[in-house]
């Protein structure tokens, strides 16, 4: 089967830096995205990692590490509006998308 | 533009009785899918389909049904078999289902409780 693992609540303050860690474990794996869903709303796609490395998009960046199965979403210059539940997800070949429990940001000044 | 609507926003189910969500897209997409989410949870897979008049079961398809009989529209049956529905449903669409990198796009939700 498929599971991820990331943390449940992070706190940060305004203006800081935070990273969301990921850990999976899949078959077929093809990639890691990550959606953002604020309270009440739909989650929506932040950022996709096919390969190792850094992906950076504005003030947000997701890194994978294939072999280490492991990922995270950076977010940084954090603003109030950042408050929200992140998602990972893992992309398979043999599966659509499995979503992780989530975890919940609390951005405080 | 494009997008997915789900309706209604929030719906009420008395004890055995059958409701159904709906789920609408005009992004052309052939897949679609269906979550349920329960508080401080992850998103769980209900049912989804690939293709027009084909539709596979998720992790937790007990007590739900769905039909695919038009590429735009996706509903989303919740049997009285489903003893406990209260839950926030998801619809989401995609380009394909397996090894699919684009995005999934989700509609705004139905909040479903009992009464």
């Amino acid at each position: 089967g498929q599971s991820l693992e990331q943390p449940s609540e992070v706190t940060a303050v305004e203006g800081a830096i935070v990273q969301i860690n990921c850990t999976y474990q899949t078959s077929g794996f093809y990639g890691l995205s990550w959606y953002q869903q604020h309270d009440g709303g739909a989650p929506t796609f932040l950022s996709y990692n096919a390969l190792d490395g850094l992906e950076e998009t504005g003030r947000f960046s997701s890194f994978l590490s294939r072999s280490d199965s492991y990922g995270y979403l950076l977010l940084q210059e954090l603003q109030m509006k950042d408050s929200a539940s992140y998602f990972c997800a893992v992309i398979s070949g043999n599966t659509p998308l499995v979503f992780g429990k989530g975890t919940r940001l609390s951005v405080i000044a | 533009d494009g997008g997915i609507t789900q309706s209604p926003k929030y719906l009420f189910r008395k004890e055995g009785q059958n409701v159904t969500l709906s789920c609408e897209q005009n992004l052309n997409h052939d897949a679609m899918y269906w979550y349920r989410q329960d508080p401080g949870q992850g998103l769980r897979l209900i049912y989804y389909s690939q293709i027009v008049n084909d539709f596979q079961k998720g992790d937790i398809a007990e007590g739900y049904s769905v039909s695919r009989e038009k590429k735009e529209s996706f509903p989303l049956t919740v049997t009285s078999a489903q003893k406990n529905p209260t839950a926030f449903y998801l619809c989401a669409s995609s380009t394909r289902t397996i090894g699919d990198i684009q995005p999934q796009h989700f509609g705004d939700g139905t909040r479903l409780s009992i009464l």
